[in-house]
């Protein structure tokens, strides 16, 4: 079985640009996750989709960053336009049935804002 | 409100030394607690979990973690260190079934 997939792995981009990775989740899983890591701190939710409606974003800055999940699969997110404070690994997950108990997480994308 | 705190950023053992990396947590319901370990340049991957079954949880890779209510605590054991343990592990807690509270993390070493 294939695990979460997400593209960039590394992204070095300047302040003000703008930004959008990619999540492929595990087939068939129902719920995706968007995660943000700060160096030195876990990881904090950003964004929770439950096939392609929104659960939770209520930690997700929604002034600069965006996600959508067309279809139900696949998912992107944007930071438009990036601040210093955006650097960060951002962790994709997803589950079968939407609970905690049994998320899967992909390798992350490595994003430095200059 | 679910919150978790790690005990230590960083902990350096000898191969095959006890490894113990401690984890308070608070909540206000009877929480389900998770340690998740990370490789370098790899995504999280669940170790163990407590769900209010057995208080002494058993994982992969050979680690373990006791549910102490009283303490407030899920400290992770493992009896032998091995090089193969060298990465962050995360401590995290839920009060349902829907959202997860990472604490900082702990970065293991273990030397040779």
């Amino acid at each position: 079985e294939a695990g979460v997939a997400q593209s960039p792995r590394y992204k070095i981009i300047e302040k003000r640009q703008s930004v959008a990775f990619w999540c492929n989740p595990i087939s068939g899983h129902a719920t995706l996750y968007w995660y943000q890591q700060i160096l030195g701190q876990g990881p904090k939710l950003l964004i929770q989709f439950q096939n392609n409606g929104v659960v939770d974003d209520s930690q997700l800055p929604k002034d600069r960053f965006s996600a959508e999940r067309l279809k139900g699969v696949d998912s992107t997110l944007k930071i438009q336009p990036a601040k210093l404070e955006d650097s960060a690994v951002y962790l994709c997950a997803s589950s079968l049935d939407g609970t905690i108990h049994e998320q899967y997480f992909g390798p992350g994308t490595r994003l430095t804002v200059t | 409100a679910q919150s978790v705190t790690q005990l230590g950023s960083h902990v350096s053992v000898s191969e095959g030394a006890l490894v113990l990396l401690r984890c308070n947590y608070s909540s206000s319901v009877p929480p389900y607690l998770f340690w998740y370990v990370q490789y370098p340049n790899q995504g999280l991957q669940l170790l163990l979990k407590y769900t209010s079954a057995a208080t002494l949880v058993k994982g992969i890779n050979g680690f373990e973690a006791e549910f102490k209510k009283s303490e407030t605590s899920f400290h992770l054991t493992k009896p032998s260190a091995h090089m193969s343990d060298a990465a962050e592990y995360f401590c995290a807690v839920s009060e349902n079934d829907y959202k997860l509270s990472f604490g900082a993390g702990t970065t293991v070493t273990v030397r040779a």
